[in-house]
């Protein structure tokens, strides 16, 4: 069951903050965040593993809810560097095995000067 | 953090020719790697799960005899598009896991292979 991104599209000026949200309908065993670049392949972010768990840096970070429904990826202070597509994957929520994920749709972060 | 490469980085080729893309983890052994496919603007929608030593699982819907793969070794698994067709042409990306908790385990992609096909 693919998990849903919100919002589709971000567009932030340098120095700006963004959430991105990753909903799924049944409990989760993990949260995985890339980011992806146009042409390229994504790039591990973090995983996300406990109800509860918060984890990241000071520019970047991510939640996890208790009900493990939920997660958001925070970016703070945005560079221009941010910019391009993120995408939660799942791990389990009903119907997918452990070892598999299920991306989420997408959400395109434009950050301009 | 673990590399992961894929060969080619992109392929032109006629309808009705194979194709093979390689994946190799290159500083780590990965038992399992996984096989997406993307396509303009849309997800990476899983296609199957290769297990070293044993048989791929495929996702419902990919065809087993169209997409082979072969996981020979504990650094490479290939992926072999038999008798492409024009709807095959998309970007191909493999990843490998990392095991980091046991069960769940990050997974490094490799850099996709841009498929045309004529």
């Amino acid at each position: 069951q693919q998990p849903v991104q919100s919002p589709q599209a971000v567009i932030l000026r340098e120095g700006e903050d963004a959430v991105i949200n990753c909903s799924s309908s049944k409990a989760l065993y993990s949260v995985h965040w890339y980011r992806q670049k146009h042409g390229e392949a994504p790039v591990f972010l973090m995983i996300l593993l406990k109800g509860g768990e918060q984890k990241g840096h000071e520019k970047i970070s991510a939640s996890f809810n208790e009900k493990k429904q939920q997660s958001s990826l925070y970016l703070t202070a945005s560079q221009l560097s941010y910019s391009g597509t993120y995408f939660c994957g799942t791990e389990g929520g009903g119907g997918t095995s452990y070892g598999k994920l299920t991306f989420g749709q997408g959400t395109i972060l434009t950050v301009h000067p | 953090g673990a590399v992961v490469s894929q060969h080619p980085s992109w392929v032109i080729c006629k309808s009705g020719t194979s194709v093979k893309i390689e994946c190799r983890s290159l500083d780590f052994q990965a038992t399992t790697m996984f096989w997406y496919r993307q396509f303009p603007k849309q997800s990476l929608m899983l296609m199957a799960t290769s297990n070293e030593g044993s048989k791929a699982t495929y996702e419902q819907g990919v065809e087993k005899d169209k997409f082979l793969i072969n996981h020979a070794s504990l650094t490479l698994s290939t992926l072999t598009v038999t008798s492409a067709h024009p709807e095959d042409s998309s970007f191909y990306i493999c990843s490998a896991e990392v095991l980091t908790s046991g069960v769940s385990g990050e997974q490094f992609f490799g850099p996709g292979t841009r498929l045309t096909v004529l």
